[in-house]
This record gives C-alpha cells, sequence and structure tokens, in this order.
C-alpha cells in the first residue's frame, strides 16, 4: 500500500523559514495534503496541491512538489513561535482513503 | 456547523472494562472515519464508513475492537475488554468523498486504560 515519511523533527528560530519535506511511494497520488495538529487538538486541513501542479503558495506557505522524486515539501516562511506544532504529510489517490505521514514536529525557538 | 463531535474528549478505564467512543460527523459528509493516535505508531486507520457502510476495516487491530454507524449522523468505536495497550488518542474524521475535500478531524478522545 502507500507508505508516506516524514522526518519526526524540526527545530528552527523564530523568524527563519521552517521546511518540512515529505516522501510517498504511489506515483497515482492525486491529492497532496498538509495537515497541522495543534497540542490536545485534532489535525486541521493547512493546505493541499493538486498532483499536476508544482508549487502553491498561499500567504507564508510555500508547498513544493517534485513528482518524478515523489516529494513533497512545506515551507513556511517567518516562521512565528504560533507555528509550533505536528505537520503531517498526506496523500489521497482521489477516492475517500488519505494516508498520512507520522507527523514532523516542529518546534520555534523565540 | 459545529464541526466534527467526539464524546468523550478523555476516558479512564480499568483493564477489561467495555469503553465506547462517539462520533457525530459533519451534517452532509458521506465517509467517516476513525485513527488512533500513538507516540509509536503515529496515525493509523481503524476503520472507514461510506454511506454508512464499512468499506475497510482492515485496521482494526484485534476482534476486541468494533464500530458502527446507525446513522449518517452518529457513529461509534467500541472496545470490549479494553487493555493497557489500547491506551492512545482516537480521532474520527469526516469527508464529502469527493476530490480535494480532505478531512474534517474532531478533537479526539484521549483513552487511557490503566
Amino acid at each position: 500500500g502507500e507508505d508516506v515519511e516524514q522526518s519526526l523533527f524540526l527545530s528552527v528560530r523564530e523568524g527563519d523559514s521552517s521546511v518540512i519535506n515529505c516522501t510517498y511511494t504511489d506515483s497515482s497520488s492525486t491529492y497532496l495534503y498538509w495537515y497541522k495538529q495543534e497540542p490536545g487538538a485534532g489535525l486541521q486541513l493547512l493546505t493541499y496541491i493538486f498532483s499536476n501542479m508544482d508549487m502553491k503558495q498561499d500567504q507564508r506557505l510555500t508547498v513544493l512538489l517534485n513528482k518524478k522524486d515523489k516529494h513533497l515539501s512545506l515551507r513556511i516562511a517567518d516562521t512565528q513561535t504560533g507555528d509550533s506544532a505536528i505537520y503531517f504529510c498526506a496523500v489521497s489517490g482521489g477516492y475517500q482513503k488519505v494516508t498520512f505521514g507520522i507527523g514532523t514536529k516542529l518546534q520555534v525557538i523565540p | 456547523d459545529a464541526g466534527v463531535i467526539q464524546s468523550p474528549r478523555h476516558e479512564v478505564t480499568e483493564m477489561g472494562q467495555e469503553v465506547t467512543l462517539r462520533c457525530k460527523p459533519i451534517s452532509g459528509h458521506n465517509s467517516l472515519f476513525w485513527y488512533r493516535q500513538t507516540m509509536m505508531r503515529g496515525l493509523e486507520l481503524l476503520i472507514y464508513f461510506n454511506n454508512n457502510v464499512p468499506i475497510d476495516d482492515s485496521g482494526m487491530p484485534e476482534d476486541r475492537f468494533s464500530a458502527k454507524m446507525p446513522n449518517a449522523s452518529f457513529s461509534t468505536l467500541k472496545i470490549q475488554p479494553s487493555e493497557p495497550r489500547d491506551s492512545a488518542v482516537y480521532f474520527c474524521a469526516s469527508s464529502t468523498g469527493q476530490g480535494i475535500s480532505g478531512y474534517t478531524f474532531g478533537s479526539g478522545t484521549r483513552l487511557t486504560v490503566v
């Protein structure tokens, strides 16, 4: 089945850019997502990208997709302490089932 | 819409007891998912329903786990008997099941089995 891999932890200084990386195995993945989980809360959809796109920008967030390498990244510009959370990469083939990575814990140091 | 509503938020129970977790999906969403989150395994899909019908329960760890969706606005996940290794946060999520919609997650139930 589909496998989604992410690093477990990332630490950055406030004001720097954060880049969270993800790789997936199923080349037919159609929709790719980034979710954010704050402490004690459920996952919240942050942004998404279609597989026919290379990049998507939404305010401080930039999503890059390299389909050839099956690599997805999330860049957060001017990282703030409020960005501290766990970020999940997720992919879907277009039907209902979405496969999630294990999540990357982002720690922002003031 | 109030979002996906789960209850209880926290549950502490003794080993061997029955535990029932509840979920109310977003109105109009026809797909519902139960996930379990632990530090060791991350987010695991346990079961999902489409139009109240269980589609894939391959993630249900053992026969001690069962899930039902009697109607479009309610689902339960039951563990009987519970064991300490079942301690985790259990999330319910719903979606329209179409395209890019993604999932809307509830706030989760933190289960502790002592």
